[in-house]
C-alpha cells in the first residue's frame, strides 16, 4: 500500500535560514509526488510536484524539491525563508486506479519561522 | 489554475441533525471528487472518492451511511453528516483533478464543521 512518512512534526528556523523539509514514500511504481502548503484554516496550495523527467523540482515561493529514487525520498527546500513561509506542509504521493487519481498524505510538518 | 469552491467554509449544528457541505469546480468539470477529513493536528484523511452519476467509493473505516456523497453534476459534489455527533466535529476538504491520472489535484478552501 502507498503511504508518506513525514518525520518532523514541528520545525523552527531563523527567518533568512535555510529549509530542508523532509519526506519518503513507499509506492510500487514511479510515484507521482506533491508537496502542499496549508495556512491555518485554508485549504491547500500546490507548491510543486514531481511526475517524471529531471529529478529537481522547481515549485512557487522559491521552493525546489529533489526526488531520489534509491532513497525513496523528496525532500521540500528553500534556501532563505520568509516569515510568510510559516505554515504547514504536506508530502503527498498520487495513487492510481483506473480513472481515479487520489492522494495519500503524510502526517505534515509544521513551520514556524523565528524573526 | 482551477478553482474548487466549498460551502460553507463554517458550520455549527446541534447534535442529531444533518449538514450539507457542497464541493464546486468553478471553471473545469469534474468527474471524480475527493473528499477528505482533517483532525486538529493531524493530517488528512481520505474519506471517499466521489463519482459523478454513480455511488461513491468509500475508504475502509468510513461510515457511508453517516457521511452521503451526491455527484449529481459535473461541477457539484455534496457530503451529508447525517445525525451529526460531536465526534463529527472536524474540518472537511474536496478536491478535484482536472483529467484521469494527471495527478495534480486542486483543493477547495475546507468547511470546518462544529457540532454542539
Amino acid at each position: 500500500a502507498q503511504s508518506v512518512t513525514q518525520p518532523d512534526i514541528h520545525i523552527t528556523v531563523s527567518e533568512g535560514a535555510s529549509l530542508e523539509l523532509r519526506c519518503n514514500y513507499s509506492y510500487g511504481a514511479t510515484p507521482y509526488l506533491f508537496w502542499y502548503v496549508q495556512s491555518p484554516g485554508q485549504g491547500l496550495q500546490l507548491l510543486l510536484k514531481y511526475f517524471s523527467g529531471d529529478t529537481l523540482v522547481q515549485g512557487i515561493k522559491g521552493f525546489e524539491a529533489e526526488f531520489k529514487r534509491s532513497q525513496s525520498s523528496f525532500n521540500l527546500r528553500k534556501p532563505s525563508v520568509h516569515w510568510s513561509d510559516a505554515a504547514e506542509y504536506f508530502c503527498a504521493v498520487g495513487a492510481y486506479g483506473g480513472a481515479t487519481n487520489k492522494l495519500i498524505f503524510g502526517t505534515g510538518t509544521l513551520l514556524a519561522v523565528q524573526p | 489554475g482551477a478553482v474548487v469552491s466549498q460551502h460553507p467554509s463554517r458550520v455549527i449544528c446541534k447534535s442529531g441533525t444533518s449538514v450539507k457541505i457542497e464541493c464546486r469546480s468553478l471553471d473545469f468539470q469534474a468527474t471524480t471528487m475527493f473528499w477528505y477529513r482533517q483532525f486538529p493536528k493531524k493530517s488528512l484523511m481520505l474519506m471517499a472518492t466521489s463519482n459523478e452519476g454513480s455511488k461513491a467509493t468509500y475508504e475502509q473505516g468510513v461510515e457511508k451511511d453517516k457521511f452521503l456523497i451526491n455527484h449529481a453534476s459535473l461541477t457539484l459534489s455534496t457530503l451529508t453528516v447525517t445525525s451529526a455527533h460531536p465526534e463529527d466535529s472536524s474540518f472537511y476538504i474536496c478536491s478535484a483533478g482536472l483529467a484521469a491520472n494527471t495527478g495534480e489535484l486542486f483543493f477547495g478552501e475546507g468547511s470546518r464543521l462544529t457540532v454542539l
